[in-house]
């Protein structure tokens, strides 16, 4: 069965610098993509970076970049340069191509941006 | 136009009530979805609707009757809740593009609260 699993439930980073949130998955899908999302206080999902299963390279979208181990199963998302806008919840999330349009997302990791 | 509009923002309705939220999306996408999500959880999948058919029903009870009337609208209907099927109810849609990448758009989402 397909699972995600984001072992952070909370995290602490000291603005303006780096961040690590870790994802890892499970599944037996050969085709499958990756996405993380930032769900702030007012409710709303915000996508931020897309990896897909046979990209060679990693994502990266401006200060966001997916760390991409395929070997190991694990998607980390790597925030550089953390602004205090940064504090939200961020959760990993899966879609499965055998099931088209099922996409499902781990447990979430919070972060707090400190001044 | 890269946005997902929910109406209400917020519902407030008792057990015997019947209310329907509303889901617009008119960027062509041609799944729609319906997740729900409880306060400091993921968001769990509710429903799939792939070119106005339901595709996936992720044996939600029938007390939640989903209703896609064109390519742009989809709506959740609201008979005989319980108070524990308050939660944000998240419409989302997608579309792969040429690379094959499929993100969610999200709305902004109902707070819905069953007394």
């Amino acid at each position: 069965a397909q699972k995600i699993t984001q072992t952070q439930p909370g995290m602490f980073v000291q603005e303006k610098e780096a961040v690590t949130l870790d994802c890892t998955y499970d599944t037996s899908d050969p085709s499958y993509g990756l996405f993380w999302y930032k769900q702030p206080s007012s409710g709303e999902m915000i996508f931020l970076i897309y990896q897909g299963s046979y990209d060679q390279q990693n994502a990266t979208e401006g200060r966001y970049s997916l760390n991409f181990q395929k070997a190991r199963k694990s998607a980390n998302l790597v925030i550089s340069a953390s602004q205090l806008g940064d504090s939200a919840m961020y959760f990993c999330a899966m879609r499965f191509r055998t099931s088209y349009d099922k996409v499902i997302f781990g447990p979430g990791t919070s972060l707090s941006v400190i001044p | 136009d890269t946005e997902v509009t929910q109406t209400p923002k917020h519902l407030v309705m008792g057990m015997t009530n019947k209310k329907s939220l509303k889901c617009e999306q008119h960027m062509g996408h041609r799944a729609m979805y319906w997740y729900k999500q409880k306060a400091k959880k993921p968001p769990e999948l509710m429903f799939v609707y792939s070119y106005e058919k339901l595709s996936i029903n992720e044996s939600v009870p029938s007390r939640f009757s989903p209703e896609c009337p064109n390519s742009s609208l989809l709506n959740l209907h609201l008979h005989a809740l319980q108070p524990e099927d308050s939660a944000l109810y998240l419409c989302a849609s997608s579309q792969a593009n040429p690379s094959g990448e499929e993100k969610l758009f999200f709305g902004s989402g109902t707070q819905l609260s069953v007394l």
